[in-house]
């Protein structure tokens, strides 16, 4: 069992807007903003897509942006593209004896 | 460029031992924490273990805890991960990770069977 809880997945059609939700406690995600979300394309390398909770690095498109409310992190993709499907992991510094988890992960379906 | 590469991968007996390297380029390598990173096939990521810029401190996921060592080579460019006591849960792809996860190889595949 993932330290953090994501949706097995989530579905949308082109051009709206889905959310995908990661769900930790006080010693993870509430507790630090150092929330990361990674984009994974079936056979490749994780990508990542936000930082620091509400952070994008160079190169990501601006429909796709972070948040956090307490102990929950959300991913929002807006304007969804053919090229989104794929899976999407969080990930948060924790205060355990592992300073890094995931989440189990959520496939988006673009319809 | 930024590139990550990793290599030492292969099939291994349960209780055999292998060591992966990874060869990084285009980077100041001695400025950055670096990290292993797992995926059993078919499933999600596993953080496995981290270290500091100077290798003062290392961190791992309590699975491999007395198992695996991360070490590297600044001179070298080079991070490392010795695997002893090989488990088939330990089958995974191994990443090698920059950072905070801005720059990731492309894997090696560890695959544990008899």
């Amino acid at each position: 069992q993932s330290a953090l809880t994501q949706p097995a997945s989530v579905s949308g059609s082109p051009g709206q807007s889905i959310t995908i939700s990661c769900t930790g406690t006080s010693s993870d995600v509430g507790g630090y903003n150092y929330v990361s979300w990674y984009q994974q394309h079936p056979g490749k390398a994780p990508k990542l897509m936000i930082y620091e909770v509400t952070n994008r690095p160079s190169g990501v498109s601006n429909r796709f942006s972070g948040s956090k409310s307490g102990n929950t992190a959300s991913l929002t993709i807006s304007g969804l593209q053919a090229e989104d499907e794929a899976d999407y992991y969080c990930s948060s510094y924790t205060s355990s004896s592992t300073p890094w988890v995931f989440g189990g992960g959520t496939k988006l379906t673009v319809l | 460029e930024v590139q990550l590469v990793e290599s030492g991968g292969g099939l291994v007996q349960p209780g055999g031992s292998l060591r992966l390297s990874c060869a990084a380029s285009g980077f100041t390598f001695s400025n950055y924490w670096m990290s292993w990173v797992r995926q059993a096939p078919g499933k999600g990521l596993e953080w496995v273990a981290n270290i500091k810029q100077d290798g003062s401190e290392k961190y791992y996921v309590d699975s491999v805890k007395g198992r695996f060592t991360i070490s590297r080579d600044d001179a070298k460019n080079s991070l490392y991960l010795q695997m002893n006591s090989l488990r088939a849960e330990d089958t995974a792809v191994y990443y090698c990770v920059r950072g905070r996860g801005n720059y990731w190889g492309q894997g090696t595949l560890v695959t544990v069977s008899s």
